[in-house]
């Protein structure tokens, strides 16, 4: 079945500081990819996704490259602010069916 | 209201109890998911709705949960004969996509749920 793997948290930045939060996955054929963020009190919003291999999202400065070589949709980002210390979640929606399969999630505090 | 409402937002019971979660998605989304997420745990799909089927109810870890969804609107997660292992936070997230295609969901805040 789909899974996907998230590194391990929590992840804690200086503020500027550049991040990378590793996601890779397990699917058949061609999955669709997302990163979805949880900030404190909220509910998870899709932060940005990518539908085919090479595909490139991004939004509010953070990028994924869908990466289909070494099914990888790592999240960065340049410089962090305090603003962005949230949980991020990836995750896949398979070729059939319409679930999202999420990994664990991953805690992100910036420190000022 | 603007985005999904979920309640109670908490919930604390006895072993044994039966309790019932709420969801209201966004109005004229079509599609309707419950996840589970668990202490230190991702999400847990639990069930998906089009309308007022469900097409795919394969998540559902036992036959003490079950849900149903009225109207192709509110949905109710129901628990019976809680455990301590029922503990998580249930959530529920709304699609406005008739085949839940693109994948971006709209999420409640969540319904924690403590068994004791």
């Amino acid at each position: 079945g789909n899974s996907v793997t998230q590194m391990e948290g929590p992840v804690t930045l200086s503020e500027e500081a550049f991040l990378t939060i590793n996601c890779t996955y397990t699917a058949t054929g061609y999955p669709s990819l997302f990163w979805y963020v949880q900030y404190p009190g909220e509910g998870l919003q899709l932060l940005l996704k990518a539908t085919k291999a090479d595909d490139k999202g991004s939004n509010k400065g953070f990028e994924a490259t869908y990466r289909k070589e070494t099914t990888s949709f790592h999240l960065e980002k340049g410089s962090v602010q305090v603003s962005d210390s949230a949980v991020y979640f990836c995750a896949l929606k398979g070729t059939s069916g319409s679930r999202l399969t999420f990994g664990e999630g991953t805690q992100l505090t910036v420190n000022p | 209201g603007a985005g999904v409402s979920q309640s109670p937002s908490n919930k604390v019971t006895e072993k044994g109890k039966d309790v019932e979660l709420r969801c209201d998605p966004i109005s004229g989304h079509t599609a309707l998911y419950w996840y589970r997420q668990s202490l230190g745990q991702g999400l847990e799909f639990l069930i998906y709705f089009q309308g007022n089927s469900a097409p795919d109810k394969s998540g559902l870890p036992s036959d003490r949960f079950s849900a149903e969804r009225t109207g192709g609107s509110v949905s109710t997660l129901t628990i019976q004969r809680t455990q301590q292992e029922d503990s998580a936070v249930y959530l529920c997230a709304s699609s406005p996509s008739t085949d839940g295609d693109t994948g971006e969901l709209f999420f409640g805040e969540g319904s924690r749920l403590t068994v004791l």
